[in-house]
């Protein structure tokens, strides 16, 4: 089956610093890419889509400046924190949509903002 | 606009013992539905899904989903169900624009 890959699958880091969120898929090419977040109590939240070679669309309510994403290629799209603060801590999951709608997550990140 | 819902948090059934997962939805135009599991620390891992076809889909891991057109619900099922399969469980619906139920916590007690 399809593969996606999400790295670091776990990161630290300190209030005000930057993280870079990267989500790879290995055995096919995605124009489409996903973005959530999924909080303890389990839901979802998609936080946007992202489409290679264009600009993200951004859910309401999610900050566009604050969470940046790239899609530079068929097969990488990119998440950045920036600025990340304690209320950013969270579980990030990655999922790309092959050629028949199909959406193949990555195993996650978890952030961790001290 | 569409929604899918997913009317149980929690779900617990006997090992061997059938199981059924409900999802419900309402979405514009042809339904395309998915099932997803998620396991502890995990991403969620494609089960199975419905765009067109037959009602009774098989997925992996024994599951199967019937789309219920009438009653506008896509319930997940197993016949004999296993300790490994307890974990969370998402259904999700729509075109270009997906939304997800809440998630169920199955349970499978042994």
């Amino acid at each position: 089956g399809a593969v996606v890959s999400q790295h670091p699958s776990r990161v630290i880091c300190k209030s005000g610093t930057s993280v870079k969120i990267e989500c790879r898929s290995l055995d096919f090419q995605a124009t489409t890419m996903f973005w959530y977040r999924q909080f303890p109590k389990k839901s979802l939240m998609l936080m946007a889509t992202s489409n290679e070679g264009s600009k993200a669309t951004y859910e309401q309510g999610v900050e566009k400046d604050k969470f940046l994403i790239n899609h530079a290629s068929l097969t990488l799209s990119t998440l950045t924190v920036t600025s990340a603060h304690p209320e950013d801590s969270s579980f990030y999951i990655c999922s790309a949509r092959d050629q028949i709608e199909t959406q193949y997550f990555g195993p996650g990140t978890r952030l961790l903002v001290l | 606009a569409q929604s899918v819902a997913q009317p149980e948090d929690q779900v617990n059934v006997a090992e061997g013992n059938p199981l059924t997962v409900k999802c419900t939805y309402s979405v514009s135009g042809n339904p395309y539905l998915f099932w997803y599991v998620q396991y502890p620390n995990r991403g969620l891992q494609f089960l199975l899904k419905y765009i067109t076809g037959d009602n009774l889909v098989k997925g992996s891991y024994g599951f199967e989903a019937e789309f219920n057109k009438s009653q506008t619900s896509f319930h997940l099922k197993k016949p004999s169900a296993l300790v490994s399969d307890s974990a969370l469980y998402f259904c999700s619906g729509g075109y270009q624009k997906v939304t997800f139920g809440t998630g169920t916590k199955l349970q499978v007690i042994p």
